[in-house]
């Protein structure tokens, strides 16, 4: 099993500052990485596919790379309907994984 | 636009069994994977199943496996779970979700609300 580990649990940060989320695979994944955004009450979002694809109305403050095994979602300019979770999946191989997530809150 | 409507969950004692459905509208459906995803209470996404657009091909998670039937009707246009020997463990809400392809597993670009399954004695 491919094991997503994200990075920092909880990111406090002001509105307008950038945020930077980061998720590394236990094995590579060759680009088979996406990002989803929920909050609270509300069914998961997909944002990034392929590791730096936004998907269909993604903003683009929201920008996915790659560097081997490391992704990072980053968040360019906050806005106040950004803060939630972000959690990362990997779909090279079953089973699908996802990471644990990362919470952004206001600081 | 997509939809997807979970229904189906409730309180089941541990053992019992309980199926969930999820109509689709708006795109085409048989040209699409779909999966099962829960979220325990406080907790993360975890994966359960994914079913190909024809049906042929179906994949569980290891806790799913054995116990948990995906399937669906394309006639319908409806996608299922049927989920029987429940445990506590099993409590969390199930969101189905349309995959970007056809066959296998991909990003998944549409969720639904998702639907609470609780199972307690």
């Amino acid at each position: 099993e491919i094991v997503m580990t994200q990075s920092p649990a909880t990111l406090s940060v002001s509105p307008g500052e950038r945020a930077t989320l980061s998720c590394r695979a236990s094995q590579s994944v060759t680009s088979n990485l996406a990002w989803y955004q929920q909050k609270p009450g509300q069914a998961p979002r997909l944002l990034i596919f392929g590791a730096y694809f936004r998907a269909t109305g993604i903003p683009d403050r929201f920008s996915g790379t790659e560097s081997g095994t490391e992704f990072t979602l980053t968040i360019s300019s906050l806005q106040s309907e950004d803060f939630a979770v972000y959690y990362c999946q990997q779909y090279l191989d079953w089973p699908l994984t996802f990471g644990g997530g990362t919470k952004v809150e206001i600081k | 636009d997509v939809q997807l409507v979970e229904s189906g969950g409730g309180l089941v004692q541990p053992g019992g069994s309980l199926r969930l459905s999820c109509p689709a509208s708006g795109f085409s459906f048989s040209s699409y994977s779909m999966s099962w995803v829960r979220q325990a209470p406080g907790k993360g996404l975890e994966w359960v199943s994914t079913i190909s657009g024809s049906g042929g091909g179906t994949w569980y998670s290891d806790s799913a496996e054995g116990r948990f039937t995906i399937s669906r009707d394309n006639s319908k246009n409806t996608l299922y779970l049927q989920m029987k020997s429940l445990r506590v463990e099993d409590t969390a809400v199930y969101y189905c979700a349309k995959d970007s392809q056809a066959i296998g597993g991909h990003e998944l670009v549409s969720w639904g609300q998702g639907s609470l399954v609780t199972v307690s004695s």
